[in-house]
């Protein structure tokens, strides 16, 4: 597996708490992004990021926030966790351009009371 | 925008049954990618096709990538229970490096 951690593994936090998950790559990879997977929607892109201080929003970027200081790492942040956040976020890694295959982090499952 | 859909969504076979999951694109695809996510883990990249018409094995695994390149197939020959999972076709969405993921076939195979 490619190198890509991410933390917390599994976290339970109160509606209305801000969350920070983290992952980090020691692939050097240009691209990573963050994925919510939930029941019956597969995949989806919440925000990722093409280069150190760059990214862009996804299909479900609304509530989330991102930061990439330094290649290795890509924070993902709920300002204000609701309920409707609960979800399994994956990151992921991919080095080329378009197209190119992704290699995901083993996730983080997140619950909002 | 850019939709990716798969049939089925769940499949329940018995062990040596074959099994096949259909990917459909909105848009013709540059390219498409399939991965495997097993129950509890993260999705595995299993392969990509780049050509209209192109079909590649993996062992008992078959992929197909239409000729119009908006839709794909994979099939299982003789399933295992090692392929329990669920399957995901992906396809680049729009100018940026991103894959719009299709929503995934559930495989379940009784032993």
């Amino acid at each position: 597996d490619a190198g890509i951690t991410q933390s917390p593994r599994h976290k339970v936090t109160e509606t209305g708490t801000p969350v920070t998950l983290r992952c980090h790559q020691t692939e050097n990879h240009r691209y990573m992004y963050w994925y919510r997977q939930d029941p019956g929607h597969g995949l989806r892109l919440i925000h990722y990021s093409y280069g150190v201080k760059d990214t862009d929003k996804g299909e479900v970027s609304d509530g989330y926030s991102v930061s990439r200081s330094k290649t290795e790492d890509f924070l993902l942040t709920l300002e204000s966790a609701t309920s409707s956040q609960t979800s399994v976020y994956f990151c992921a890694i991919s080095g080329g351009r378009g197209g190119d295959e992704q290699f995901f982090g083993p996730g983080t499952r997140l619950t909002v009371l | 925008g850019q939709q990716v859909m798969q049939i089925p969504q769940y499949q329940h076979v018995q062990e040596g049954e074959d099994f096949t999951t259909y990917c459909n694109s909105s848009t013709t695809l540059s390219n498409i990618q399939w991965y495997k996510q097993r129950p509890g883990g993260h999705p595995v990249f299993l392969i990509q096709l780049v050509k209209s018409g192109e079909v590649k094995k993996q062992k008992r695994l078959t992929f197909q990538f239409g000729e119009a390149k908006k839709n794909s197939s994979l099939h299982i020959t003789a399933t295992q229970t090692t392929d329990v999972g669920t399957y995901f076709c992906a396809g680049p969405g729009g100018a940026t490096n991103k894959l719009i993921f299709g929503t995934g076939t559930l495989l379940a195979v009784q032993p």
